[in-house]
């Protein structure tokens, strides 16, 4: 089963800020939090991933809080290419790495 | 980054039939994913491929239904046997690099 809970759709208007929240109270000490999305029917899109401290990268930021339970990732001026499925995912890097895929928050960018 | 290319793109099978899909990285990797997504839901994992080794099934998954191979650090098969129009699904493969690159899938439809 997916350890993270996330809303199951969002609206965001075009040039704004989207901010995708995601729960995960039961990470692991050695869990990152990886977010993905997935534009109708294409392969999954790595956005990125962190483990304690805020990353950010020339798609999105990540912000996690300090207790790690949950953590929000922020695409700084959506467009409408941005419309798509988010998924939050922790996951260990090293060992069992598999992914294993919640429902995500399907992401309406409005013009 | 590793560029994942998947064969083939899309097919449409009868019942009954099998069909095997390629999925190659242009760097080696140890471990190698396949998914699942099903019309409307998410990914689900079928099975971890080692090179070596056998295949590693999820619960719901067998190997007679869904054998894999993995000859080398590079590639991966996965063959989708007798199959029946529930198997008509998207078809992913992904690495066990920190990004986890996925493939864009195979498109299988099952007449």
């Amino acid at each position: 089963d997916a350890k993270t809970t996330q809303p199951p759709s969002m609206d965001c208007a075009e040039g704004r800020a989207a901010n995708l929240p995601c729960n995960h109270s039961t990470i692991s000490g050695n869990e990152y939090v990886y977010w993905y999305r997935q534009i109708h029917s294409q392969g999954p899109q790595y956005i990125i991933h962190g483990l304690k401290n805020n990353e950010t990268n020339e798609m999105a930021s990540l912000i996690i809080t300090e207790d790690r339970k949950s953590s929000t990732l922020i695409l700084p001026h959506a467009t409408l290419r941005d419309t798509a499925v988010y998924y939050c995912i922790v996951r260990v890097v090293r060992g069992a790495q598999k992914l294993v895929f919640g429902q995500g928050t399907r992401l309406t960018i409005n013009p | 980054s590793a560029v994942i290319s998947q064969k083939p793109s899309r097919d449409i099978c009868q019942r009954g039939t099998s069909l095997t899909i390629q999925c190659q990285v242009d760097s080696q990797v140890t471990m190698m994913f396949w998914y699942r997504q099903q019309p409307g839901q998410s990914l689900t994992l079928i099975a971890t491929a080692n090179q070596g080794s056998e295949a590693t099934y999820e619960s719901g998954f067998v190997i007679d239904k869904f054998p894999i191979s993995r000859p080398n650090l590079t590639f991966s098969t996965l063959t989708v046997s007798n199959m029946s129009p529930e198997d008509s699904s998207i078809y992913l493969c992904s690495t066990d690099r920190a990004e986890a690159f996925f493939g864009q899938g195979t498109r299988l439809t099952v007449v």
